[in-house]
């Protein structure tokens, strides 16, 4: 069964650091994409950036990139989405998605982020 | 960047009732490809319809995706208990350079 389990809820101060994670399992790890999506009540889904773990490939959304960085370690199976200095506008819950031919065919739990002094 | 809406916001309806649900692009969606998805309380999106209307493995077939160009509906034939969710619709014909999602659809038990 493919599976996607993100690391737990995070309660963190503006200007922290913070690297939430995404490990697969059930399937070839380093040939698919890994979307991560934010939601929030304001904005809905938003398409954040995309990774292929294979070759580190990656495509940031307009909107984000500059503000957080993705990675991939494929001997982990895991994929990551770190911010250096968060913001408490970078409150929400984020998802990571396995893409297949463009199409996000299975969603990860959600990692809620809360930012907040 | 193609800009999605869904239409209504919210929908009232009865368990066994018909649901039909709109989403509108604000330019062609090249290759119909436009995916649905069912977002439960406290849960992930799940993929119902991709390829604008193609059920996803493991999807029952009262849900039913149609449409092309601009205009897509989801329609589900007879709403059961567990299909009181919210419904977004998802533009990847720009894959891998971006992905649009609708602002949703809620279902709700009238």
């Amino acid at each position: 069964e493919v599976q996607l389990v993100q690391s737990g809820a995070e309660v963190k101060k503006p200007g922290e650091s913070l690297r939430i994670s995404c490990q697969g399992s059930g399937y070839t790890f380093r040939t698919y994409w890994i979307a991560w999506v934010r939601q929030t009540p304001g904005k809905g889904l938003e398409w954040m950036g995309i990774i292929l773990p294979a070759d580190s490939d990656t495509r940031y959304s307009p909107s984000f990139q500059g503000q957080v960085t993705i990675s991939a370690d494929e001997s982990a199976s895991a994929a990551y989405l770190q911010w250096s200095s968060l913001k408490a506008s970078d409150s929400g819950m984020y998802f990571c998605a396995r893409m297949y031919l463009g199409i996000f065919t299975t969603w990860g739990q959600g990692t809620l982020v809360t930012v907040s002094s | 960047e193609i800009v999605l809406t869904q239409s209504p916001g919210t929908l009232s309806l009865s368990p066994g009732e018909r649901a039909t649900l709109s989403c509108r692009a604000s330019e062609t969606v090249r290759g119909n490809f436009l995916a649905w998805h069912q977002q439960k309380p406290g849960q992930a999106p799940r993929l119902l319809i991709y390829g604008a209307s193609t059920r996803a493995t493991g999807i029952p077939d009262r849900f039913t995706g149609s449409g092309s160009g601009t205009d897509f509906t989801l329609t589900i034939s007879r709403l059961e208990p567990e299909d009181f969710a919210v419904y977004y619709c998802q533009d990847y014909s720009s894959s891998p350079q971006g992905f649009t999602f609708g602002p949703g659809t809620r279902v709700d038990i009238k």
